[in-house]
């Protein structure tokens, strides 16, 4: 059983740029979800997606968007990267309405 | 969602058991108590869920008091291995939106 993966695993942009990370959920897994978590800090909920539609959102602006594909995959989208955006980017999976969500590895975006 | 509480850091020896201990006061009656373990440049990791009285696992029990105001997570026997952030989550996770909230998390340092 394949676990969940994430790419890029690092990731340098300037601010202004877009960025486009991407996650594979763990197989039978149809609902994912995705983190920011700032360096020492907990991570922070940005939204989930199930059946490939956004199935709820925290407290991130717009330019925060999502995706979800028939295969369960998911991308994150950020536009108009800013310095704060700088953070470990986290991806989890989980069947429907299950407690334990799955963690990828993440990606480590960082934004000069 | 109920808000978490639980100590910054704790330092233990191999071997020990060590107790950590989440207050939730405002826990609702459908919420669950939900630990992580997080290592460095790592995805969190699910170790224990419960609702009420005790849950053991083949890593940790979990005793929630009658009226669900805190948690106490219970790891047996240390090793250097379990240094980790430990994050505490309560909250329905059967709702739409499948959210987890992560507080600031219990840095455990484990030394020989």
């Amino acid at each position: 059983e394949t676990g969940v993966t994430q790419s890029p695993t690092h990731l340098i942009k300037t601010r202004g740029q877009q960025v486009t990370l991407r996650c594979s959920s763990q197989s039978g897994h149809n609902t994912v979800s995705w983190y920011q978590q700032a360096l020492g800090q907990g991570p922070q909920f940005i939204f989930q997606y199930y059946r490939e539609e956004e199935n709820g959102r925290g407290n991130f602006p717009p330019r925060f968007s999502g995706l979800q594909f028939p295969n369960y995959s998911s991308e994150l989208n950020v536009n108009a990267l800013e310095l704060d955006d700088s953070a470990l980017y986290l991806c989890a999976s989980s069947p429907a309405g299950s407690y334990e969500q799955y963690f990828g590895p993440g990606t480590r975006l960082t934004v000069t | 969602l109920a808000k978490t509480t639980q100590p910054i850091s704790m330092d233990s020896y191999e071997g020990q058991e060590v107790n950590i201990t989440c207050s939730h006061n405002n826990i609702a009656t459908n919420d669950y108590i939900t630990w992580y373990q997080q290592f460095p440049s790592q995805g969190p990791r699910f170790i224990i869920q419960g609702y009420k009285t005790k849950v053991t696992n083949e890593v940790a029990s979990l005793f929630i008091p009658a009226d669900r105001k805190s948690s106490t997570l219970s790891l047996p026997r240390v090793s250097l291995s379990d240094t980790a952030v430990y994050y505490c989550l309560v909250g329905d996770m059967r709702n739409a939106g499948n959210m987890l909230t992560f507080g600031g998390g219990t840095r455990l340092m484990v030394k020989p």
